[in-house]
């Protein structure tokens, strides 16, 4: 799905450090998602959006933020909150009651 | 809300063999059930879902069964081939606005042996 970019392919974040994960999506989707992906396991629904400046909280909201100021862009914030913050991020897109489509991931490590 | 168990966690087959990997779901209110397939390192890409209204899909060697009675859902794969193997994950959605929150099975690791 070449219309989902996510970037930087891999970060590093240094402790009290926040990090943003950058979202964009060129496929005109309203909703967008954010999912953690830890080894050996699924994914989990941090945050998701289904118009331009709303999001709800998913099921591990704790030490994420998201904004949504664009419908193409959905960034996420790693808080210093999160203690546990090393994962295989991914980010997803839908037309409304559609399939979602997911972006290539950010891998985020702790220095 | 939603509670996904899948099984196996792993799974070898021989090519040319059948491969089936199962779900159950716990929300009684869920009505969409997607499969993604998610290769070393790379994104997860759907291969085939199911509405609630529908209780078989099929797409060439790929099938998906519903039993909303019992609650679970399995995915059928025939005449597997090498490139077959990665990791699959099942999901269930309920109904929640526009946008599907989707919550996903544990994963299992096909692997199809020459």
């Amino acid at each position: 799905d070449g219309g989902i970019t996510q970037s930087p392919k891999y970060l590093f974040r240094k402790e009290g450090q926040n990090v943003t994960l950058s979202c964009e999506q060129n496929l005109n989707h309203d909703a967008m998602y954010w999912y953690r992906q830890d080894p050996g396991q699924g994914l989990r629904l941090i945050y998701y959006s289904q118009i331009v400046n709303d999001f709800q909280k998913g099921d591990i909201a704790e030490g994420y933020s998201v904004s949504r100021e664009k419908k193409e862009s959905f960034p996420l914030t790693v808080t210093s909150a999160q203690k546990n913050p090393t994962a295989f991020y991914l980010c997803a897109s839908s037309l409304n009651y559609q399939p979602q489509h997911f972006g290539d991931g950010t891998r985020l490590s702790i220095l | 809300g939603e509670n996904v168990e899948q099984h196996p966690s792993t799974l070898s087959v021989q090519e040319g063999d059948s491969a089936v990997i199962k779900c159950t779901y716990s929300d009684s209110a869920s009505n969409y059930f997607p499969w993604y397939k998610q290769e070393l390192g790379k994104r997860p890409q759907l291969i085939i879902d199911i509405r609630s209204n529908v209780g078989e899909k099929k797409d060439q060697r790929i099938a998906v069964t519903l039993n909303k009675t019992a609650k679970h859902f399995s995915l059928h794969i025939t005449e597997t081939q090498p490139e077959d193997s990665a990791v699959y994950f099942c999901a269930a959605s309920n109904p929640s606005g526009s946008a599907r929150q989707l919550t996903f099975g544990s994963g299992t690791q096909l692997t199809v042996l020459p």
